[in-house]
């Protein structure tokens, strides 16, 4: 079975600070994707990030860049330079065989709170 | 550029009865997918079609069905309706089925008396 998880339910940073959320997973696929979504309240989600495993690089957005540990099966994300409009949930996901499977897995989430 | 739609945004149902949620994909998606998203499970697979075909489905009963139509749009049905169903139910769209990105509407929330 595949399964994603966050153990931070929640978490909380400084505005301007740097924070990382954990994330790990279980598969025996060799080739999935890698996602962060954000869901900030009463908002739809988006997507932050996004790894293929056969990539070595760690993706990088902005202040949004991911620790790919692909041996270790975790998926970290670094948010640098925290701003106020980062408070949300995140939810780490994986996904395997895009062509044949839109079957996306979710962690539980952490619920991030950036303090002024 | 529209998003993702979904009506209604807040339905209050009770049990036994059934309910049909309603999802706009952003123009030009081919591929809508359905989430259910609840305090305890968190965020649970339902189904995704593309080109009016249903290409996978996750672990729900058969209470729960959906159907796309040929401009994409998609809905989703759940008959008998159980206390357990109350959840905000997303829908997301993608254009085609090898990104992996997943445009999320701003989900129905159902809740089930």
């Amino acid at each position: 079975a595949q399964t994603v998880t966050q153990s931070q339910p929640e978490m909380s940073v400084q505005e301007a600070e740097t924070v990382t959320l954990s994330c790990t997973y279980d598969t025996s696929e060799n080739n999935y994707y890698l996602f962060w979504y954000k869901q900030p309240p009463s908002r739809q989600m988006i997507l932050v990030i996004r790894q293929e495993a056969y990539k070595q690089q760690n993706a990088t957005e902005n202040r949004f860049s991911v620790n790919f540990q692909k041996a270790a099966k975790s998926f970290s994300l670094k948010i640098s330079d925290s701003q106020l409009g980062d408070t949300a949930m995140y939810f780490c996901a994986f996904m395997t065989n895009l062509y044949n499977n839109n079957d996306m897995r979710f962690g539980a989430g952490t619920r991030l709170t950036v303090k002024p | 550029k529209a998003g993702v739609t979904q009506t209604p945004r807040y339905l209050i149902k009770t049990r036994g009865q059934q309910v049909t949620l309603s999802c706009s994909p952003i123009s030009g998606h081919r591929s809508v997918s359905w989430y259910q998203q609840t305090p305890g499970q968190g965020l649970q697979f339902l189904f995704e079609y593309f080109s009016e075909t249903q290409r996978n489905k996750g672990n729900f009963p058969g209470r729960f069905s959906g159907r796309q139509f040929s401009n994409s749009r998609s809905e989703m049905n759940v008959s008998t309706l159980e206390l357990g169903d109350s959840a905000l139910y997303l829908c997301a769209s993608s254009k085609d089925r090898n990104t992996g990105e997943l445009f999320f509407g701003e989900g129905s929330r159902l809740t089930v008396l």
